[in-house]
């Protein structure tokens, strides 16, 4: 079935450093794709999303590029803030047999960003 | 902006008791769905809901589980005696469109005790 791997966290860094947390899927067909994120106490929110290969999606100073080729979409940011300690999720749309949809996550990478 | 709107936050509750999740979803949305996340772990997808009757099932959503929306607004998640094993936070979510952004909600923390 479809599935997303994560890097696994917990990931620790300084203000003002480069972030990339990994994520690889195994899907049939070309899936959408997206990353989301959880501040603490929150629910879940969506960051950005790309919907077809070489789609790059950005939002707040982070990008992804869906890249068929390596089956990735890894999450950059090139200076992080205190602000954006959260857990980040990366998901895919998944489709069944009967045609419903729905999101399948991957594990979450915690981000913790000290000043 | 709208919202999905989740309550209680916070549920407490004895084994074998049965609970009721609310939510409202968006108004124009037509898709919905219960996720679960277990404290410290992945976020587990639960069912989907559309056009009155679920579209699909996980493993997790046995005979226990059952989900409703009784009027134009609400879709809850009902457990009819809950497990020490269903402690989580459980999510709402909502969308206009298949194949689009789900709209989460900001949750309800189910503990049984």
């Amino acid at each position: 079935g479809n599935s997303v791997t994560q890097m696994e966290g917990p990931v620790t860094l300084s203000e003002e450093a480069f972030l990339t947390i990994n994520c690889t899927y195994t899907a049939t067909g070309y899936p959408s794709l997206f990353w989301y994120v959880q501040y603490p106490g929150e629910g879940l929110q969506l960051l950005l999303k790309a919907t077809k290969a070489d789609d790059k999606g950005s939002n707040k100073g982070f990008e992804a590029t869906y890249r068929k080729e390596t089956t990735s979409f890894h999450l950059e940011k090139g200076s992080v803030q205190v602000s954006d300690s959260a857990v980040y999720f990366c998901a895919l749309i998944s489709t069944s047999q009967g045609g419903s949809e729905k999101l399948v996550f991957g594990k979450g990478t915690k981000l913790t960003v000290n000043p | 902006e709208p919202e999905v709107t989740q309550t209680p936050s916070h549920q407490v509750t004895q084994m074998g008791q049965e609970v009721i999740l609310r939510c409202v979803p968006i108004s124009n949305h037509l898709y919905f769905y219960w996720y679960r996340q277990i404290l410290g772990q992945k976020v587990e997808f639960l069912v989907s809901f559309y056009n009155n009757e679920i579209s699909e099932k996980s493993e997790i959503f046995d005979d226990q589980f059952s989900v409703e929306r009784p009027d134009g607004s609400n879709f809850t998640l009902k457990i009819r005696s809950t497990k020490l094993e269903d402690s989580a936070m459980y999510f709402c979510a909502s969308t206009r469109f298949p194949n689009s952004p789900l709209h989460f909600g900001n949750g309800t923390r189910l503990t049984v005790t």
